[in-house]
Parts: C-alpha cells; structure tokens; sequence
C-alpha cells in the first residue's frame, strides 16, 4: 500500500495567486515526521518545510505553510503569491519513529507538477 | 559552506557492466542515504549508512547493488552486472545528527544502454 498519495500529476495556477498541492499518507506510528522537497528540473531536491506529528501548530516557511490535519492524515502544501520560479516538481515526504532519533529514510510520493502561468 | 556532491553527473554504460558513484557529503554529516528516482517517480529508498555503518539496506533491490562509506565521509554506490532497468537518477542525501532535514545533492544519471 502506497504511504504516501499525491493524487494531482499536475497543477496550474496564476502568477500571485496561492495554490495548495495535496498529500495523504498512511502510517501506524504515532510518531513521525512529514517534509515537502521542491525538484527544478535541474533535478536537485530543495528540502521546503517540515512537519512533526506532535507539532500543535502548522509550520510555515516564507510563502510556504504546511495544513496539517492529522485525523485525516493529510499534509496540504500551501504557497502563497506564486512566482515564476515557483514552476517545479514537488514531492510530499515522511519519516517514521521521529521521537526516537530515527535518522532513517524518506518514503516519498509520486509528486505534483506545478506550473505557474504568467 | 559545501554542499552534497555526486559524481559522474552523468554515467553511460552499457549491460553486463560495473559502474561506481561517489557521494561526498556536507563535512561533519553522519547520516547518509542512497536513494533512486525514475522518470516521473519519486525517490525510492536504497540504503542507509550512519557512520561506517550501512543502518539499513533494506531497499537495495538485489545483490547486485552494493554500497560502502568506509571512512564515515565519502560513499561510494556499486552496481555490478549492469540491467536496462537500472537506468536512473541516484540521489546522495545527508543529514547530521538529531537533525531532521535531509540535504541533496544533484544526483548521477545512469543509463544503461
């Protein structure tokens, strides 16, 4: 079963205007950690935002915010007043047993491809 | 300060081969992944080293793969007997200790022709 579900191959949306890229996940752990990577296509991944399950509040980063509604298990990127430079891959990502010091690996999604109109 | 680097950026073989790719990390990270990205996929878990230590390889899908870190820093990723479908792009990560954030480098393109 896959952990992770980004259901939108592609997304376009308006120059300034906000758009929200979707993610669900599955995971038994309680503990655990959700990231969003941001993929030019120069290919390299750029780490965005992060989230632990036991964060109350939702994180943000500059333009980005992370909706975290746990009960349904989905992490919800939000960027605000989109940029050219906002057009890229992106990847919804989690780590379990985060409050036990795992460092282990990333399980990502299949990822959305944003494009920003002008 | 440096990042994560990979090289070859590019690597074109042909089947039946043995390549190497290198992963020098960001100094003082312990933490190291392997992971590999198909066209229109996201990464997928290869393997992962804390120290000199391969932590986990559960990923590695045969054992044709191999990795080592022998020195705790550099890593280097082995395929033998190179398939067709090992054509990819193999991403290095790093992290340091206690830190949750995962740094990438620009990753190798295999092919394998």
């Amino acid at each position: 079963a896959q952990k992770i579900t980004q259901t939108q191959p592609g997304m376009f949306v308006q120059e300034k205007e906000a758009v929200t890229l979707d993610c669900t996940y599955d995971t038994s752990d309680q503990s655990y950690g959700l990231f969003w990577y941001k993929q030019p296509s120069s290919g390299e991944m750029i780490f965005l935002i992060y989230q632990g399950s036991y964060d109350e509040q939702n994180a943000t980063e500059g333009r980005y915010s992370l909706n975290f509604q746990k009960a349904r298990k989905s992490a919800n990127l939000v960027i605000s007043a989109s940029q050219l430079g906002d057009s890229a891959m992106y990847f919804c990502a989690m780590r379990e047993g985060i409050s036990r010091g795992s460092q282990g690996n990333l399980i990502f999604g299949k990822g959305t491809k944003l494009s920003v109109k002008p | 300060g440096a990042g994560v680097s990979q090289t070859p950026s590019n690597k074109v073989t042909e089947k039946g081969k043995y390549v190497e790719l290198r992963c020098d990390p960001i100094s003082g990270h312990t933490a190291l992944y392997w992971y590999r990205q198909s066209l229109g996929q996201g990464p997928e878990f290869l393997i992962y080293f804390q120290g000199t230590g391969a932590a986990d390889d559960s990923g590695l899908p045969n054992d044709r793969f191999f990795a080592v870190r022998p020195e705790g820093s550099v890593s280097t990723l082995k395929i033998q007997r190179t398939e067709r479908g090992d054509s990819a792009v193999y991403l290095c990560a790093t992290s340091s200790g206690g830190a949750n954030e995962q740094f990438f480098g620009p990753g190798t393109r295999l092919t394998v022709l």
